[in-house]
């Protein structure tokens, strides 16, 4: 759904520089996500947030930051990127996570 | 611990057989259960959940507390159906949602 946008759909850096990656969505959702795709892994919740100035950690927090300073913002920072970061990011949003989550369409890294 | 267990990572079959995807979880209370799918190319969609009891695509999926299973099935598979496919289960207080390793199925003419 062209509602939840991931920036940019590709990025490519190196070791310890820090990188953002961007999540908006139009619907207002209370809840959004930061997931990581790994083969062998599935995907992994980074962090979460339950609505503006909340946010909490998932199982791989670490190396990770995050803000939710508007409800339809939630940008996820990688203060010195790591090798072990390179990875298919994905955000998504819902009003519960009862509810369906809405992807966005991901953002592949890569740390060189 | 609670968590999602999809133990094949790719599972092959013929069109027109009968698919199963497996799924365990481990939960202390009442689980609330997804499949989501990822065909090529495009995003993450939910399929379906337990508590709607809906069929989608032809999938079903039940719920079996006693075997802490939440298999999905279709009895003829198609070759559209070839797509990645992942449990998940409300974790976290109902905060957060959590994720098998995903399976890859692959419907072969």
């Amino acid at each position: 759904d062209a509602g939840i946008t991931q920036s940019p759909r590709y990025k490519i850096t190196e070791t310890g520089r820090q990188v953002t990656l961007m999540c908006h969505q139009t619907w207002s959702h209370s809840y959004m996500f930061w997931y990581r795709q790994d083969l062998g892994h599935g995907l992994r919740l980074i962090y979460y947030s339950a609505a503006a100035d909340i946010t909490d950690k998932g199982e791989v927090p670490d190396g990770y930051v995050v803000s939710r300073s508007k409800t339809e913002n939630f940008p996820l920072t990688l203060e010195s990127a790591t090798r072990s970061q390179t990875s298919v990011y994905f955000c998504a949003s819902s009003e519960s996570p009862v509810e369906k989550l809405f992807f966005g369409s991901g953002t592949q890294l890569s740390v060189l | 611990a609670q968590r999602v267990t999809q133990p094949e990572k790719l599972l092959s079959v013929f069109k027109g057989a009968p698919v199963e995807l497996k799924c365990n979880y481990s939960y202390s209370g009442s689980p609330e259960l997804f499949w989501y799918v990822q065909y090529s190319r495009q995003r993450l969609q939910l399929l379906l959940r337990h508590i709607s009891r809906e069929s989608i695509k032809g999938f079903t999926a039940d719920l079996n507390k006693g075997e802490t299973s939440f298999h999905l099935k279709k009895p003829f598979a198609q070759e559209e159906d070839s797509a990645m496919y992942y449990c998940a289960l409300i974790t976290g207080g109902g905060n957060k949602l959590t994720f098998g390793t995903g399976t890859q199925l692959k419907v072969e003419l």
